[in-house]
């Protein structure tokens, strides 16, 4: 079975622009979760989807949104990007959602902000 | 809310020698626990959780971890390390209910030296 999938792998941003990432989840895991990890701040919980519905968010400014689609897979957008935006992102699936402890994560994306 | 410290940011250990990776958690209710391990440019893959039951949790790679509720610990442990062990270690907590966000400790590099 493939596992969590997360394209692109490393992107290069400037300051100001807007930037989706994308997550492939596990086939049949109807649960996506988003994280950011920093060397400063290690890794903070951004948010949570469920059958296309928002269930968890975490304290992030609004800048930073994502939606689900009905296949599961879900995008995460962070718009008028900053410096501190700079970060690996983690997509983590499972497979009802109602027990996050069960979460497969992906490799990550590195974004770079300039 | 809930909160994990990891008390070293960095261990460093001979190759065959043991190693404990120290967790204590904060919270004012019953929580589930894990230890994730983080290769260079990978995401997160789970080590082993504790839900409950019997406070020795054994995992995967040889690590096993002992549940302390009473000094609100989770420490992780390997009897004998290999070089292959070199990597960075978090600790994570969620309620019990199974339905609410990872909480991350800041992780713990562990080196393992030749």
């Amino acid at each position: 079975k493939a596992g969590v999938t997360q394209t692109p792998r490393y992107l290069i941003k400037t300051r100001g622009q807007q930037v989706t990432l994308s997550c492939s989840p596990i086939s049949g895991h109807r649960s996506v979760s988003w994280y950011q990890q920093t060397p400063g701040q290690g890794l903070q919980f951004l948010f949570e989807y469920f059958s296309e519905t928002q269930r968890n968010k975490g304290n992030f400014p609004g800048r930073f949104s994502g939606r689900q689609f009905s296949n599961s897979r879900s995008e995460m957008n962070v718009s008028t990007l900053e410096l501190g935006d700079s970060a690996l992102y983690l997509c983590a699936s499972s497979l009802t959602g109602m027990k996050t402890y069960e979460q497969y994560f992906g490799p990550g994306t590195r974004l770079t902000v300039t | 809310a809930q909160s994990v410290t990891q008390l070293d940011s960095q261990v460093p250990v001979f190759e065959e020698a043991p190693v404990e990776l120290r967790c204590n958690y904060s919270s004012s209710v019953s929580v589930y626990l894990f230890w994730y391990v983080q290769y260079p440019n990978q995401g997160l893959q789970l080590l082993l959780k504790y839900l409950s039951g019997s406070t020795l949790v054994k995992g995967i790679n040889g690590f096993e971890a002992e549940f302390n509720k009473s000094q609100t610990s989770f420490h992780l442990r390997k009897p004998s390390v290999h070089i292959s062990d070199t990597a960075e270690y978090f600790c994570a907590v969620t309620l019990n209910s199974g339905n609410t966000p990872l909480v991350f400790g800041k992780g713990t590099r562990l080196s393992v030296i030749a």
